[in-house]
């Protein structure tokens, strides 16, 4: 299996500008999650999925950013109008069950907001 | 709700020397438990797990770690450091029958010295 796979892996974008970020999960994991790090805050679940439905978004900051899973095997995290604070490193994970599973990450996405 | 407590920020050690990272989680029951490592410009990979049964497991790379319920603790060990060992380490918490989330500490920064 190929694992986690995210795109792009870097992205520099003007601010006002909207960002598209990818994930495309291990085929058969059931629930997605969309994560953000950066050093002032670690990591922080923005959202995350179970077949396809998102369950928890509380923690997407604002309503500049949504996310999407249309299908089992992609979904999207967009920030629009992105802002010089949403520079941080975005990673997803996938997982096949609930949380005794543990979760499978990406590579990450690192976005710079100029 | 379950949280997970790293209390060292950043360690230094030895090439050779012996490792131990430490993690305190709050939970009413047994929970799940994870070790995970990142490296620069990566994302996270699982070290190893808990879930029941023996309380010290096995994981890649020659790490162990040990459950010790008395303490709420899983820490982190290794015997021998090898300088790429050096990279951020992640223990996080699963809370069963509760929630799909896990909750990652803050992470600890191993750096190693030849």
């Amino acid at each position: 299996d190929a694992g986690v796979i995210q795109s792009p892996r870097h992205e520099v974008t003007e601010m006002g500008q909207e960002v598209t970020l990818r994930c495309k999960p291990i085929s058969g994991h059931d629930y997605l999650f969309w994560y953000r790090q950066t050093m002032m805050r670690g990591l922080e679940l923005l959202i995350y999925f179970n077949n396809n439905v998102p369950i928890d978004d509380s923690g997407m900051p604002e309503d500049r950013f949504s996310a999407k899973m249309p299908n089992a095997s992609f979904s999207t995290l967009k920030i629009q109008p992105s802002e010089p604070r949403d520079s941080a490193v975005y990673f997803c994970a996938s997982s096949p069950g609930g949380p005794g599973h543990g979760y499978t990450f990406g590579s990450g996405t690192r976005l710079t907001v100029v | 709700a379950q949280s997970v407590t790293q209390p060292d920020i950043h360690i230094t050690v030895s090439e050779g020397a012996s490792l131990e990272l430490r993690c305190n989680y709050s939970y009413g029951a047994t929970p799940y438990l994870f070790w995970y490592v990142q490296s620069p410009g990566q994302g996270l990979q699982l070290l190893l797990k808990y879930f029941s049964g023996d309380t010290l497991v096995q994981g890649i790379k020659g790490f162990e770690a040990e459950f010790k319920r008395s303490q709420s603790s899983f820490n982190l060990r290794k015997p021998s450091v090898h300088w790429s060992d050096a990279a951020e380490y992640f223990c996080a918490v699963g809370a069963p029958y509760n929630t799909d989330k896990l909750i990652f500490g803050t992470g600890t920064r191993l750096q190693v010295f030849p």
